[in-house]
């Protein structure tokens, strides 16, 4: 079992709409959750940190789920620039400065 | 934008051929990583370092090795590359944590433009 699991999708989601997508962590003692963005062919790069008490940036809204140990990424108001890779990032508690990375979440947003 | 660069961008090159993909940061940070990813893949730890004169292997096994003399420098070196080395490579680097436990901010990757090698 992989200890950062995503569905990879793709997510089609026509402009404007709304779009979800969860990812689930193996490990009860992680520490730090992040969602990276990545487009094809290029480096990931980090969308927002995931805090406890869930939080927004803009039209990206993050929560986090300790008790069933998943996090959630949500995208209001979908752009064709948020077509990419959403990857979920967790950092383990016993692990000095790694992160785990899940496979990714394809999104597309349709015209 | 983050201040970390890698070169080559692209690399093809024939097998046996001996291979150092370059990294560099300017921010001063002691913590860097080599990740290995293949098209539609997650990223695989292949190394990391957390400051001058420490390397340690990551989570995913890999023949190459890396070096870390100087903090903003983090070269991957390849002695004798194949067609399995076929992949892209991505450096990153962190901030170390202000205190112990601190906010997990100060754990955000800042990720190099990668290198794509071909091994043919």
């Amino acid at each position: 079992r992989k200890e950062v699991e995503q569905d990879p999708g793709p997510f089609n989601v026509p402009e404007g709409a709304t779009v979800a997508f969860n990812c689930t962590y193996s490990n009860s003692a992680s520490q730090s959750f992040f969602w990276y963005r990545q487009d094809c062919r290029k480096e990931p790069k980090l969308l927002m940190s995931v805090y406890s008490s869930g939080n927004e940036d803009g039209r990206f809204t993050a929560q986090l789920n300790r008790a069933s140990q998943y996090i959630s990424l949500l995208i209001r108001d979908s752009k064709l620039s948020d077509s990419a890779t959403y990857l979920c990032v967790v950092k383990f508690s016993d692990s000095w400065g790694k992160l785990q990375f899940g496979a990714g979440t394809q999104v597309v947003v349709t015209p | 934008e983050a201040d970390i660069y890698q070169t080559p961008r692209y690399l093809v090159i024939g097998t046996g051929k001996k291979i150092t993909l370059e990294c560099s940061q300017t921010m001063g940070h002691d913590k860097m990583y080599w990740y290995q990813q293949d098209p539609g893949m997650e990223l695989h730890l292949i190394h990391y370092s957390y400051g001058v004169n420490s390397t340690e292997k990551g989570d995913l096994s890999s023949e190459s090795t890396v070096s870390r003399i100087r903090t903003e420098h983090f070269p991957l070196t390849l002695e004798s590359a194949r067609p399995s080395h076929t992949s892209q490579y991505l450096c990153a680097s962190s901030e170390p944590p202000v205190l112990a436990g601190a906010p997990s901010s100060t754990d955000t990757q800042y990720f190099g433009p990668g290198t794509r090698l071909t091994v043919l």
